[in-house]
């Protein structure tokens, strides 16, 4: 099935870095959404992008919608060890006005540095 | 209150066998989403109801996958005669809106998920 490109694939954080991932389609999206999937758990959404351009903030989490409607990064702030998880991009298709399923990236894998 | 839950948590099951999974959507929430993840992927859409419709399933990877929300809440997921690539876990997913809408009705909140292990 179609999956958006997301990357990088994984990262190791050190606790107060930044981090930032980002992810790209070839198709259109009307809305982009950033996930956090923990262990044994189901994706908890952290933000959503419903305009070209907009930028949006969630506490340490900025995200972005790119103009093209193609593409979004997510930037987290000062990494704490609880940012440690799966994140996920996904696209949001629309059914004529009503809203539909959504396309996931193949996520990113947090881990703290060794 | 209370969120999406699913059950069972894990499932094991001989290739060959059919399962059950059900997904209990969050009270009022007209949409209903299935997806399936595999290990170390993203989930991948099954299939939608809007209350008791089938709006769309053409996630499902086989006529051996069947989805059902007679009542529009509750939901099963049925796998008939269940192969090895079968193996995954599967998310349920519901929406309170079914207009598009910016905003939290829209969201989608995913359950725990069931873990289906065929042997």
């Amino acid at each position: 099935g179609q999956q958006l490109n997301q990357s990088p694939q994984s990262m190791f954080i050190q606790e107060g870095e930044d981090v930032s991932m980002n992810c790209t389609s070839s198709s259109i999206f009307n809305t982009w959404l950033w996930y956090k999937q923990d262990p044994g758990e189901g994706p908890v959404l952290l933000i959503a992008l419903y305009k070209a351009g907009e930028l949006t903030s969630n506490g340490r989490l900025t995200a972005q919608f790119g103009i093209t409607r193609k593409d979004s990064f997510l930037n987290i702030s000062a990494s704490i060890p609880s940012d440690v998880g799966i994140y996920f991009c996904a696209g949001q298709l629309s059914y004529g006005g009503s809203q539909g399923n959504l396309i996931f990236g193949k996520g990113t894998k947090l881990s703290v540095k060794p | 209150g209370a969120g999406v839950s699913q059950s069972p948590r894990y499932k094991v099951a001989k290739r060959g066998q059919d399962v059950a999974l059900r997904c209990d959507p969050i009270s009022g929430h007209v949409s209903l989403f299935w997806y399936q993840q595999a290990l170390g992927q993203g989930p991948e859409f099954l299939t939608y109801f809007q209350n008791e419709a089938q709006l769309d399933k053409s996630g499902l990877p086989s006529d051996r996958f069947f989805a059902e929300r007679p009542e529009g809440s509750v939901s099963t997921l049925k796998i008939q005669r269940t192969q090895q690539e079968d193996s995954a876990v599967y998310l349920c997913a519901s929406s309170f809106s079914r207009r598009l809408l910016a905003g939290d009705g829209d969201t989608q909140y995913f359950g725990p998920g069931t873990r289906l292990t065929v042997l």
